[in-house]
């Protein structure tokens, strides 16, 4: 069964760069069914889907995030990976990974990181 | 954009009721949703995908239904465990939740 995990830094300061790294254990990530995707959620609120990647290295980002928002693959050692540049405290969330599942068109996101929590603080 | 519109916000429940989550989208692109759960502390789980497909090992007391804008999300006899918050979602938007409280 795939699993997801979440590693980075947990304190980043206004105006650097959040690093996050998801890996992915039981499974692969050179597959056409799935896009690997990030999410993150402020205490107390919503989801706000973040961006995805195929493996070929296809990138998709929030409009929202868009210009300060990087997302990477590494087949080779079943990782990818978000950087958010120039961070403010509106970018404090956990930050989940997850599997979008398009096996069948849309399957959702069916599998999911346990999330880490990213505070930015100086 | 696609928006997606949750209601309600809260709602307050007994063990045994039936309720009833919807979700509307801004526009209409696409005939499916789906629907998460979250509990304080834990990461979303999926429910339901393509509207109205139960993900594996999610009890059949859930449900999905909808087209077009509106989608629901139906929890019959809701159980002890089922007081969490629900997610609707469609493409890459995400609704703002529903909190199902213990009455």
């Amino acid at each position: 069964q795939m699993q997801l995990q979440e590693s980075g830094s947990g304190l980043v300061r206004p105006s650097e760069t959040l690093s996050l790294t998801c890996t992915v254990s039981g499974g692969s990530l050179e597959t056409d069914s799935y896009y690997w995707d990030w999410i993150r959620q402020p205490p107390g609120k919503g989801l706000e889907w973040v961006g995805s990647v195929y493996y070929t290295g296809t990138t998709y980002y929030s409009p929202s995030l868009k210009g300060r928002v990087t997302i990477s693959i590494d087949t080779s050692n079943n990782q990818f990976s978000l950087n958010l540049s120039s961070v403010t405290a509106a970018d404090s969330a956990v930050y989940y990974c997850a599997r979008e599942n398009w096996d069948d068109l849309d399957d959702g996101f069916d599998v999911w990181g346990q999330g880490t929590m990213v505070t930015v603080s100086s | 954009d696609i928006q997606m519109t949750q209601s309600p916000s809260t709602l307050a429940a007994s063990v045994g009721d039936r309720v009833t989550l919807t979700c509307r989208a801004s526009q209409s692109v696409t005939d499916w949703a789906a629907w998460y759960q979250q509990k304080p502390g834990r990461a979303p789980t999926l429910l339901i995908f393509k509207t109205s497909n139960l993900n594996p090992g999610v009890p059949s007391r859930f449900s999905g239904s909808g087209s077009g804008t509106e989608f629901s999300l139906t929890i019959t006899d809701l159980q002890p465990d089922d007081f969490a918050t629900y997610y609707c979602q469609q493409l890459k938007a995400f609704g703002q939740g529903t909190k199902v409280e213990i009455k």
